[in-house]
């Protein structure tokens, strides 16, 4: 079945170090996005990217990296640099770019946890 | 950007309709408005999106207003199950691509 798949879904970070989210669409989908959400909060965007080889800073980039180097992979690194990193972090994906009409679908998100 | 304001919570009766109501005053011409829900520890869910017209699928119906200027998803049964925070989104503009903003939402409460 066609559809996003976040791993882990449960992870602990120790401070100081960087940890990797996986993200991997096999909708053939253009355009991928990372959410962070807090307890109780909306959704906040990290980092999106149109195509392969591009992505653009969200709202709240600062500490985390990604890279798209292949269409259906989209990983995030959560890095020693942010500095309240617990959340649920949730992926996502949209057919293509440029359209408002199309939907977007979401992967099941991921826990971190920094002890 | 077009934003949206969405009551911070309501209840609803088991069986009978949910009407949740959302006010996009800023939406511009070319915006859709969407429907998604999210229940605890869940990637959001999409429900149902419209640009004008009143919609309708197999989860919900929307009904948008004539000025585009507010709408309202209905879910015609309420069960347990739709107990959830539901987002009303706008999408932004051509210039920042298809990102979704997310407000706070509102939190659904179906009761027995």
């Amino acid at each position: 079945d066609g559809g996003i798949t976040q791993s882990p879904k449960y992870l602990f970070r120790k401070e100081g170090q960087n940890v990797t989210l996986s993200c991997e669409q096999n909708l053939n989908h253009d355009a991928m996005y990372w959410y962070r959400q807090d307890p109780g909060q909306g959704l906040r965007l990290i980092y999106y990217s149109q195509i392969v080889n591009d992505f653009q800073k969200g709202d709240i980039a600062e500490g985390y990296s990604v890279s798209r180097e292949k269409k259906e992979s989209f990983p995030l690194t959560v890095t020693s640099a942010q500095k309240n990193p617990t959340a649920f972090y949730l992926c996502a994906s949209n057919p293509s770019w440029g359209f408002s009409g199309n939907t977007i679908y979401f992967g099941e998100g991921s826990w971190l946890t920094v002890v | 950007d077009a934003k949206t304001t969405q009551p911070t919570s309501m209840d609803c009766a088991e069986g009978r309709a949910a009407n949740l109501p959302c006010n996009h005053s800023t939406i511009s011409g070319n915006e859709y408005v969407y429907w998604y829900r999210q229940i605890h520890s869940q990637g959001p869910q999409y429900i149902i999106h419209g640009l004008k017209n009143n919609e309708t699928n197999e989860m919900a119906s929307l009904i948008i207003t004539e000025d585009r200027k507010s709408s309202t998803l209905i879910l015609p049964h309420a069960t347990l199950r739709d107990t959830a925070v539901y987002y009303c989104i706008v999408r932004v503009g051509d210039n920042a691509g298809n990102m979704l903003t997310f407000g706070g939402g509102t939190r659904l409460m179906v009761k027995p």
